[in-house]
């Protein structure tokens, strides 16, 4: 059980185009999801937290309007690259969280590999 | 300072030896702790949880030292199987997790 999809699992698209990844829970409902992004040889950092039915939390520096997210089910969100350019080619991955399992307990997609021309 | 540090390593070791590496955390509130497992291009995976002063599975044993703050672990008999980046997590608050840069280990033939 708990079991989370992203689709697409790798994306290469032109400088200026937007870019939607798909987070999925499968087999439970998540209360919150979570987006994160990974640089090569660098720590996962959180972009932002969706709750269902309600606006996301961005951190600090994570502009919200280039960031699109959307969590209209529960057990579905998504993350809207607007306006890819090179720099935002980086590996995001989401994790959902249920109301079982310990504290904090996240699992996490497959991540999606997004390059821009 | 760093919510969460590793030495990035890599800790490179021939089969079957034992290797261990610490993380150390600042926040000294926290009081659960993970250890994910990252293979290259993957997602990370949790490998173990840690709510009390250790936890042990199989060939794997993380060990938490609150007094000092950190948290090691070690992998015992390695395997080829077991070359991955290893990432120690630290919850922020009841919902946000703080991932450390991760430690290479390359188990060699």
């Amino acid at each position: 059980g708990a079991v989370v999809s992203q689709h697409p699992s790798r994306v290469i698209c032109k400088s200026g185009t937007s870019v939607k990844i798909e987070c999925r829970s499968l087999d439970f409902q998540a209360t919150t999801m979570f987006w994160y992004r990974q640089f090569p040889k660098q720590s996962l950092m959180l972009m932002a937290t969706s709750n269902e039915g309600s606006k996301a939390t961005y951190e600090q520096g994570v502009e919200k309007d280039k960031f699109l997210i959307n969590h209209a089910s529960l057990t579905l969100s998504t993350l809207t690259v607007t306006s890819a350019h090179p720099e935002d080619s980086s590996f995001y991955i989401c994790s959902a969280r249920g109301s079982f399992g310990r504290d904090n307990e996240q699992f996490f997609g497959p991540g999606t590999r997004l390059t821009v021309l | 300072r760093k919510e969460v540090e590793q030495d990035p390593g890599p800790f490179n070791v021939p089969e079957g030896a034992t290797v261990a590496f610490n993380c150390t955390y600042s926040n000294s509130a926290s009081q659960s702790f993970f250890w994910y497992r990252q293979d290259c291009r993957k997602e990370p995976k949790l490998l173990m949880s840690v709510y009390s002063s250790g936890n042990e599975d199989g060939r794997f044993t993380a060990q938490l030292n609150r007094a000092s703050q950190y948290i090691s672990l070690l992998i015992r008999d390695s395997k080829l199987s077991d070359s991955a980046t290893y990432l120690c997590v630290v919850p922020i608050n009841d919902y946000k997790l703080s991932f450390g840069a991760g430690t290479t280990v390359t188990v060699r033939a």
